[in-house]
């Protein structure tokens, strides 16, 4: 079975500051593993995912993600954050099941972000 | 080219009616998938179409079914609604044939069950 851990509902961070948001996963297989974005009133919209190609994932609007083995987690920062990036952010685990692949989302981290 | 719509975006019901949601995936993409997202959770697979077919089902009752037509389009149907339904429905979109694509998500239908 696979499932997600996204630790803080909420996360506050003042406009130009470090960006950290926090996914632990459990899978039984090496796992593919995205992150999402969900602006006010809209569908999920990826950010970046994880195939196995390299541990440090570069996505859109200045968003990364590093794979983390050992410690079975998938963080996803960026290095100065802006007003925009405000949204609701979504960490899912894919593995196969039944022939096709199905993610499994995380409850979602809102972050926010001060002037 | 166009994204994935969903139609209506939003709906009102009163409990122990039946409702129809609709998706048009992105041009080019042959498979459906349709999430639950109540208030304040993350999206929960209800299942998923391809070739017509449900292919995947997530934990949830038969009275949440679905059709997939031959223009890949899809219709999530859910009967005798309960006050707990009321949730942000969304259908996603993707190839079959790229291995483990990223899902393309509509905006979402927004359903209140009163």
């Amino acid at each position: 079975a696979q499932s997600v851990t996204q630790l803080g509902s909420h996360v506050s961070v003042s406009e130009g500051a470090l960006v950290l948001l926090r996914c632990n996963y459990s899978s039984s297989v090496p796992p593919y593993l995205f992150w999402y974005v969900q602006y006010p009133n809209q569908g999920l919209q990826l950010l970046l995912k994880y195939t196995s190609a390299a541990t440090l994932v570069k996505g859109i609007n200045g968003f990364e993600a590093e794979f983390k083995k050992s410690e079975t987690s998938f963080h996803l920062t960026k290095p100065s954050a802006h007003m925009s990036d405000a949204a609701e952010y979504f960490c899912a685990v894919s593995q196969p099941s039944g022939g096709s692949y199905i993610p499994t989302f995380g409850r979602g981290t809102s972050l926010i972000v001060h002037p | 080219d166009a994204g994935v719509t969903q139609s209506p975006t939003h709906l009102i019901k009163t409990r122990g009616q039946q409702v129809t949601l609709r998706c048009s995936p992105k041009s080019g993409h042959d498979t459906v998938s349709w999430y639950q997202q109540a208030l304040g959770q993350g999206p929960q697979f209800i299942f998923q179409y391809y070739e017509e077919e449900e292919r995947q089902r997530g934990n949830f009752p038969d009275r949440f079914s679905g059709h997939q037509f031959p223009n890949y389009s899809s219709e999530l149907n859910v009967n005798a609604l309960l006050l707990g339904d009321s949730a942000l429905y969304l259908c996603a979109s993707s190839l079959a044939e790229e291995y483990n694509s990223p899902l393309h998500f509509g905006n979402g239908t927004r359903l209140t069950v009163t």
